[in-house]
């Protein structure tokens, strides 16, 4: 089984830009959640999603956007990028949202 | 609000012996989940260990065991006969049975050949 693919792996913006960020779950899984990483704040959780419903959602600005297609795929959006948002962006996968989740590796996001 | 807390930001291990990582949470709840994951350098964060807090046995998955103390909210990850792939940096993980998922601070743990 294909573990979880995120896309891109790799992004550079500028302050003021927007970004999506796009997570493909492992086949079956229908729940997607969202976390940011970052050296000073470690891993928080920004939201998750299952059966296309947010099911919860982290304490995050309103900047921070996500959503689920009906495949289980999973975008997250940033608008109005900050030098702060500068993070790895980490999706995970999971059959339901009580099961272990499964990450990807990750989109490493820098903003200048 | 369920926080968790790894109070060891760093251990070191030598190779072949054992090493216990330390977790504590916070919670009202009597029904959720714990986990350990393990995220080596630049490499993807992958499962280690899980454990259901309706279950008094103790998760054991090969080198990995936990002693999960539900009283006293503590899920340590002992590691035996530590391997140098076993270099990472840990995270503890609580899953709330409303889905609220949190995780600790993290311990880098080194180990020595």
């Amino acid at each position: 089984k294909a573990g979880v693919t995120q896309t891109p792996r790799y992004l550079i913006k500028t302050r003021g830009q927007q970004v999506t960020l796009s997570c493909s779950p492992i086949s079956g899984h229908r729940s997607v959640s969202w976390y940011q990483q970052t050296p000073g704040q470690g891993l928080q959780f920004l939201f998750e999603y299952f059966s296309e419903t947010q099911r919860n959602k982290g304490n995050f600005p309103g900047r921070f956007s996500g959503r689920q297609f009906s495949n289980s795929r999973s975008e997250m959006n940033v608008s109005t990028l900050e030098l702060g948002d500068s993070a790895l962006y980490l999706c995970a996968s999971s059959l339901s949202t009580i099961h272990e989740q499964y990450f990807g590796p990750g989109t490493r996001l820098t903003v200048t | 609000a369920q926080t968790v807390t790894q109070s060891q930001p760093e251990m070191s291990v030598q190779e072949a012996e054992t090493v216990t990582l330390s977790c504590t949470y916070d919670t009202s709840e009597s029904d959720y989940y714990l986990f350990w994951y393990k995220q080596p350098p630049s490499r993807q964060m992958i499962l280690v260990i899980r454990q259901e807090a309706y279950k008094q046995q103790n998760a054991t998955e090969n080198r990995f065991s936990v002693n999960f103390q539900k009283a006293a909210k503590s899920f340590s990850l002992k590691i035996s006969d530590s391997q140098l792939g076993d270099a990472a940096m840990y995270f503890c993980a609580y899953r709330s049975a409303d889905n609220d998922m949190r995780f600790g601070a993290g311990t880098r743990l080194t180990v020595k050949p």
